[in-house]
């Protein structure tokens, strides 16, 4: 039974640009949440899907939007990059019950130049 | 608004010695309360959650974590530190009655010396 699995693994980008970052869940859970984690910081709340809508939004300008797809699987998309958006991107899936634990993928480590 | 907080950032144990990581938490209401570690190169792995109920909570690996709602805190602990327990650990807090957002400290770096 497969985990949480994110693509790519490592990407760099130049400032201005735009990414996609992508994100399978575990088999079961309906629930995406994702997580920017900068260096030596704990992972900082971006938004989480739930039934293909965003269902909580963390301190994160619009340049950051989501999707989540009918198999649940979702993509982060970040516009318009500057340097400070170099970072771990954290992928976590869960069932929608409150008191269940996520479970994380391996992230997106994004490098902006 | 509700916070997390990991006093220290990193901890030095010897290895066969009790290990305690400390966090404190505050929130609104009644929260639920996790650990993670996290290997480098690696996303976090849960290793247990309070929810209510015994506020005594065993998980992976050998370790536990002890509720104390006057304290609000949330000790991660381990009666006998292995090499391999060496990593980064988060404590994170849900505040369900409020905005159900999920809340991590900043990690405490453990380093179990052989």
């Amino acid at each position: 039974d497969a985990g949480v699995t994110q693509s790519p693994t490592h990407l760099i980008k130049t400032r201005g640009q735009q990414v996609t970052l992508r994100c399978s869940p575990k088999s079961g859970h309906d629930t995406v949440s994702w997580y920017q984690q900068a260096l030596g910081q704990g992972p900082q709340f971006i938004f989480q899907y739930y039934e293909e809508e965003e269902r909580q939004r963390g301190n994160f300008p619009d340049r950051f939007s989501g999707h989540q797809f009918p198999n649940y699987s979702s993509e982060l998309n970040v516009n318009a990059l500057w340097l400070g958006d170099s970072a771990l991107y954290l992928c976590a899936s869960s069932l929608t019950v409150r008191n269940q634990p996520q479970h994380f993928g391996d992230g997106t480590r994004l490098s902006i130049l | 608004a509700q916070s997390v907080a990991q006093p220290e950032d990193q901890v030095n144990v010897a290895e066969g010695n009790p290990l305690t990581v400390k966090c404190t938490y505050s929130v609104s209401g009644n929260p639920y309360l996790f650990w993670y570690v996290q290997y480098p190169n690696r996303g976090l792995q849960f290793l247990l959650k309070y929810i209510t109920g015994d506020n005594l909570v065993k998980g992976s690996y050998g370790f536990e974590a002890e509720f104390n709602k006057s304290q609000t805190s949330f000790h991660l602990k381990k009666p006998s530190a292995l090499v391999s327990d060496s990593a980064l650990y988060f404590c994170a807090v849900r505040d369900y009655r409020r905005d159900d957002k999920i809340i991590f400290g900043k990690g405490t770096r453990l380093h179990i010396l052989p």
